[in-house]
């Protein structure tokens, strides 16, 4: 079992459509979770963290459920410019300090 | 201010040759990772570096990877003896942070070609 999975997509979705992507992740001592957006052919940038009691930033959602090991990422209103591919990164805890990285998601918006 | 430097952005070499991969972070910044991507995959995580301590070597390959990481700042990520499952875009970054990781600041990667 990977240490952190994805569904690789694609997902594609009209323009204005709510998109939700789900990640699992195997360790349950995992400390700290992330979201990255990645643009083809360029580097990963951070697109929010994800925080205990679920957090907000426009129109992105994003939340954890440790009794059931996942994060998830709900993208409301979609826009052209949200195409992309969404990684699930996690802090795997003491002992592993580095960050881990899924696959990721790919989502196509259409017009 | 300058984000995270690396260089040269592209590197064609032939199989069997050494390569060196520079990675320059931000200031400041005590962490850094070297990770790697194939075309269409997901990263790949090879070395970490967290201050003064012992770096996380878990994620090197094999024995013909190497990493240092001088004074604390810049870093060189090197690879003997080049094959061409070695092809992929290496990527640096750092980060602010310590325990509980935090937001990466990556580089514009090297894409690596081994012919």
């Amino acid at each position: 079992r990977k240490e952190v999975e994805q569904d690789p997509g694609p997902f594609n979705v009209p323009e204005g459509a709510t998109v939700a992507f789900n990640c699992t992740y195997s360790n349950s001592a995992s400390q700290s979770f992330f979201w990255y957006r990645q643009d083809c052919r360029k580097e990963p940038k951070l697109l929010m963290s994800v925080y205990s009691s679920g957090n907000e930033d426009g129109r992105f959602t994003a939340q954890l459920n440790r009794a059931s090991q996942y994060i998830s990422l709900l993208i409301r209103d979609s826009k052209l410019s949200d195409s992309a591919t969404y990684l699930c990164v996690v802090n795997m805890g003491t002992g592993r300090r580095a960050l881990t990285f899924g696959s990721g998601t790919r989502l196509q918006v259409q017009p | 201010g300058a984000g995270v430097s690396q260089s040269p952005s592209n590197k064609v070499t032939e199989k069997g040759k050494d390569v060196e991969l520079r990675c320059d972070p931000i200031s400041g910044h005590t962490a850094l990772y070297w990770y790697r991507q194939s075309l269409g995959q997901g990263l790949e995580f090879l070395i970490y570096f967290q201050g003064n301590s012992a770096p996380d070597k878990s994620g090197l390959p094999s024995d013909r990877f190497s990493a240092e990481r001088t004074g604390g700042s810049v870093s060189t990520l090197t690879i003997q003896r080049t094959q061409q499952e070695d092809s992929a875009v290496y990527l640096c970054a750092s980060s602010p942070d310590t325990g509980r990781g935090g937001a990466l600041h990556f580089g514009n990667g090297t894409r690596l070609t081994v012919t």
